[in-house]
């Protein structure tokens, strides 16, 4: 069995100010890990990936994410938030037979 | 390329009444998924088609829920008979690999409220 947690349910930012989104995961079988970003009334749109490679992914608007295997996470960061960013953030992890889970979400908000 | 596409986008109905949902996956892309999402929540995977076949539908209420993908492109989702606790946006979500390191894309949801 799989699971995704995400740990901060809301997390509040001022502008321009760095963010770090948790997400920790558990797999008994190697994982690719996603992060996906919902605007109000929108679908899921995929940030970044994890799939192999260099633990380091750099994403679309600037996100990137490190994922760290002795510690089973793939915490989300962006360096300069911006108003825009204000959304619900899902971390969601690929393994066995191809299925996919997700975690709880994390709201940001930025404040202005 | 068009996006997933899903219809309608919002639905009210009373418990007890039926409703149904339609995809229509980016095309070519082999992989269909049906997600639930309750407010506040993660989505949770419904069922996976695989072309026109069920690969996983080990969290589907079948009392209640049916999902078909004939032909292997659209796909329908009904709820018959609707509980309050159904009230979620229903995700529908495509991939053009069966397997492999490809993205899923999901479209925009359909928003049931069970009254």
């Amino acid at each position: 069995a799989q699971s995704v947690t995400q740990l901060d349910s809301q997390v509040p930012v001022f502008e321009e100010a760095p963010v770090e989104l948790r997400c920790n995961y558990s797999s008994s079988v190697s994982v690719y890990l996603f992060w996906y970003v919902q605007y109000p009334n929108q679908g899921l749109q995929l940030l970044l990936k994890y799939l192999s490679g260099s633990t380091l992914v750099k994403g679309i608007n600037g996100f990137e994410a490190e994922f760290n295997k002795s510690q089973t996470s793939f915490h989300l960061r962006k360096p300069s938030v911006h108003i825009s960013d204000t959304a619900e953030y899902f971390c969601a992890v690929r393994g066995g037979y191809q299925k996919v889970t997700f975690g709880t979400g994390t709201k940001l908000q930025v404040i202005p | 390329e068009a996006g997933v596409a899903q219809s309608p986008r919002y639905k009210i109905i009373e418990k007890r009444q039926s409703v149904a949902f339609w995809c229509n996956p980016i095309s070519g892309h082999a992989t269909l998924y049906w997600y639930q999402q309750i407010l506040g929540q993660g989505p949770k995977l419904l069922i996976q088609f695989q072309n026109n076949g069920v690969v996983d539908d080990s969290q589907l209420p079948k009392d209640r829920f049916s999902a078909e993908r004939l032909k292997g492109v659209d796909s329908t989702l009904k709820i018959q008979p609707a509980k309050l606790e159904d009230s979620a946006v229903y995700l529908c979500a495509s991939r053009r690999l069966a397997g492999g390191l490809d993205t899923q894309y999901f479209g925009p949801g359909t928003r049931l409220t069970v009254l």
